[in-house]
């Protein structure tokens, strides 16, 4: 099993430009979240997926949007970027998502926006 | 409002030594915790979590953690540090029926050869 993978694994933006972070699991799990890594903030949630068919925003949600395309692929899009947005972004599954069970990360996105 | 705080942000150890990383949570009911570790360049990946029941739990590569509810503390311990321990640790708290976890700031771990 392949687990959680990310594409891509680097890229770099110019401020306004747009992209599209994709997530794919390969569990069957049913839950699916997009994090931010900042220096000295931990991880914080942007958006996550509890089950296929919904989305609901998290902690930092601005300037995100994201699609559940079916229940093994979650994907991040930024619409126009921002140096603000610079940090490593990562994809989680879990089995239920019902806070109890623990999350599968991928090895993340390092973005860089000029 | 749930918060994790870690209060070390480095820590520096021999390897050999024993290792203690602190976490603290405020949470009203009983929260399920975890402990993920990060390597440089790397995903995180669980290294244990606490539901209920023993509140000493055991996880990989040898590392345990105490659930003490009077102190709302989850603090990771390892008796024998390793070179290759050296990574960035994040405690972390969930709760039955939300699908957010709070991550704390972590605690980025040098060993000493």
């Amino acid at each position: 099993n392949a687990g959680v993978t990310q594409t891509p694994k680097f890229q770099v933006l110019k401020t306004g430009q747009s992209m599209t972070l994709q997530c794919a699991q390969d569990m069957n799990h049913n839950s699916m979240y997009w994090y931010r890594q900042d220096p000295g903030m931990g991880l914080r949630l942007i958006y996550y997926s509890a089950s296929e068919g919904t989305t609901d925003k998290g902690e930092v949600p601005n300037g995100y949007n994201v699609s559940r395309l079916n229940k093994r692929e979650f994907s991040l899009r930024l619409e126009s970027a921002a140096p603000s947005q610079t940090s490593v972004y990562f994809c989680a599954s879990s089995d239920s998502g019902a806070g109890d069970l623990e999350q599968y990360f991928g090895p993340g996105t390092r973005l860089t926006v000029t | 409002a749930q918060s994790v705080t870690q209060p070390d942000i480095h820590i520096t150890v021999s390897e050999g030594a024993s290792l203690e990383l602190r976490c603290n949570y405020s949470y009203g009911a009983t929260p399920y915790l975890f402990w993920y570790v990060q390597s440089p360049g790397q995903g995180l990946q669980l290294l244990l979590k606490y539901f209920s029941g023993d509140t000493l739990v055991q996880g990989i590569k040898g590392f345990e953690a105490e659930f003490k509810r009077s102190q709302s503390s989850f603090n990771l311990r390892k008796p024998s540090v390793h070179w290759s321990d050296a990574a960035e640790y994040f405690c972390a708290v969930g709760a039955s029926g939300t699908y957010k976890y709070i991550f704390g700031t972590g605690t980025r771990l040098k060993v000493l050869a």
